[in-house]
């Protein structure tokens, strides 16, 4: 079975530039969640969906980030406009739903992204 | 708030036993997890605890203990590709807490 799927799994951009980190979660899924590590902050959650829908964004730093899912199947977290202190790994994952202990996290790969 | 505290580096030695702690605020956890995190790699779920007690899987156990806030992973007979970091996470109302990780090396 295929995992949760990120794309690009690199990206270098320019600090002001839009950045758009893509998500496929596992099909079945009802939960997506994005996620930022750096080595400062550990894991952090930004924003997660259950059935398509927003539920909690408390964890999305400022209004440069937003995150949608237009279906079940994508997601897209967005970075507008980006700056230095935005380079991190940002990981996807999914579950399903009820998110717990007999559903755990299934996490994508990530994209490393490097604003200079 | 959900600190979750562990550890940021450990040592061992190929074949013995490591035990990794993870402590926390007692208020608002309904479960404990362990993952596991290679160098430039995903997180991968290792084990969890909601209740109290010890959960064995295979090399690997994770103990909770719910009102003191205190959760380990112990891995026996460790291997290299053990060499990793182990993220403590707390678990309430569909969302995971994570801690900062230990990374853990094993030499020969």
């Amino acid at each position: 079975d295929a995992g949760v799927i990120q794309s690009p799994r690199h990206e270098v951009t320019e600090m002001g530039q839009e950045v758009t980190l893509r998500c496929k979660p596992i099909s079945g899924h009802n939960s997506l969640f994005w996620y930022r590590q750096t080595m400062m902050r550990g894991l952090e959650l930004l924003i997660y969906f259950n059935n398509n829908v927003p539920i909690d964004d408390s964890g999305m730093p400022e209004d440069r980030f937003s995150a949608k899912m237009p279906n079940a199947s994508f997601s897209t977290l967005k970075i507008q406009p980006s700056e230095p202190r935005d380079s991190a790994v940002y990981f996807c994952a999914s579950s399903s739903n009820p998110t717990g202990p007999n559903s755990p996290l299934h996490f994508g790969n990530g994209t490393r992204l490097t604003v200079t | 708030g959900q600190n979750i505290d562990q550890p940021t580096e450990m040592t061992a030695t190929e074949g013995a036993i490591v035990q990794i702690n993870c402590t926390y605020q007692t208020s608002g956890f309904n479960g404990l997890f362990w993952y596991q995190q290679h160098a430039g790699e995903a997180p991968t779920f290792l084990s969890y605890n909601v209740l109290d007690g010890l959960e064995e899987k295979g090399r690997f156990s994770s103990f909770l203990s719910r009102s003191k806030g205190y959760s380990y992973l112990l891995l026996k007979e460790l291997q290299m590709k053990d060499s990793a970091s182990y993220l403590c996470a707390g678990y309430n109302f569909n969302k995971f807490y994570f801690g900062s990780g230990t990374k853990l090396n094993v030499k020969p």
